[in-house]
């Protein structure tokens, strides 16, 4: 199983709405990632778990809070957003943190926030 | 400020033409290079990749060039179809990095034109 899944698929969202985005892979892998993406842009990286511990986080607003239950999981928490983060949530898994691992990307959530 | 500069930014390309896209890089630390395939709805997906030792890798119809001295890589899409319509993106890495981390360019969206 390669597969990264992502749920929902689509959320709409009130600047004062508190909501999850969720990741799962079953692929074994020890980093996961959270990436936004806008409409014809590449992916920023936002969060890296490394062994279920944040390693990376690259100056995210405090409104997105990523939390990893366990190896398999990831979660997005999202709360008093702004229309500017309406964007497509990507969610990656790799072997580990280090260079040359595949990075095995979600679908994404596409996030709209009113 | 963008690590890797991609071109062109679009491109048209008849079916059984040849598409080719370029990056460019400043930072000689970069000694991982893949590029990754994006359909509309879909996360990037990891198409092809190659390391600095060698100057050429090929999978298929697609195929990456690499320039050492000029920090230059391109992709080849050979006889292009239909289903290749999508947007590419460059990236690139270090293992120096003790992260990994993709730095993306700015992504090439190809038509293939029936």
């Amino acid at each position: 199983d390669t597969e990264v899944t992502q749920t929902p698929k689509h959320l709409v969202m009130g600047m004062t709405n508190k909501k999850s985005l969720k990741c799962e892979q079953h692929m074994g892998h020890r980093a996961m990632y959270w990436y936004k993406q806008k409409a014809k842009k590449p992916p920023e990286l936002m969060f890296v778990y490394s062994y279920e511990k944040l390693s990376i986080n690259e100056s995210v607003p405090s409104r997105f809070s990523p939390e990893c239950p366990n190896s398999s999981l990831l979660n997005l928490h999202l709360h008093a957003l702004q229309p500017e983060d309406s964007a497509l949530y990507l969610c990656a898994s790799s072997q580990d943190q280090t260079a040359y691992n595949e990075q095995f990307f979600g679908p994404g959530t596409r996030l709209t926030v009113l | 400020q963008q690590q890797v500069k991609q071109s062109p930014q679009s491109l048209i390309v008849q079916k059984g033409g040849i598409s080719i896209i370029n990056c460019a890089y400043e930072n000689t630390a970069f000694d991982y290079f893949p590029w990754y395939q994006q359909f509309p709805g879909k996360g990037p997906a990891l198409l092809i990749a190659i390391r600095p030792d060698v100057s050429e890798k090929k999978e298929g119809r697609f195929t990456i060039s690499f320039n050492k001295s000029a920090k230059q890589f391109s992709l080849h899409i050979m006889d292009s179809q239909p289903g290749d319509s999508a947007t590419y993106f460059c990236a690139a890495t270090s293992k120096t990095d003790s992260w990994g981390k993709l730095q993306f360019g700015a992504g090439t969206q190809v038509v293939v034109t029936p």
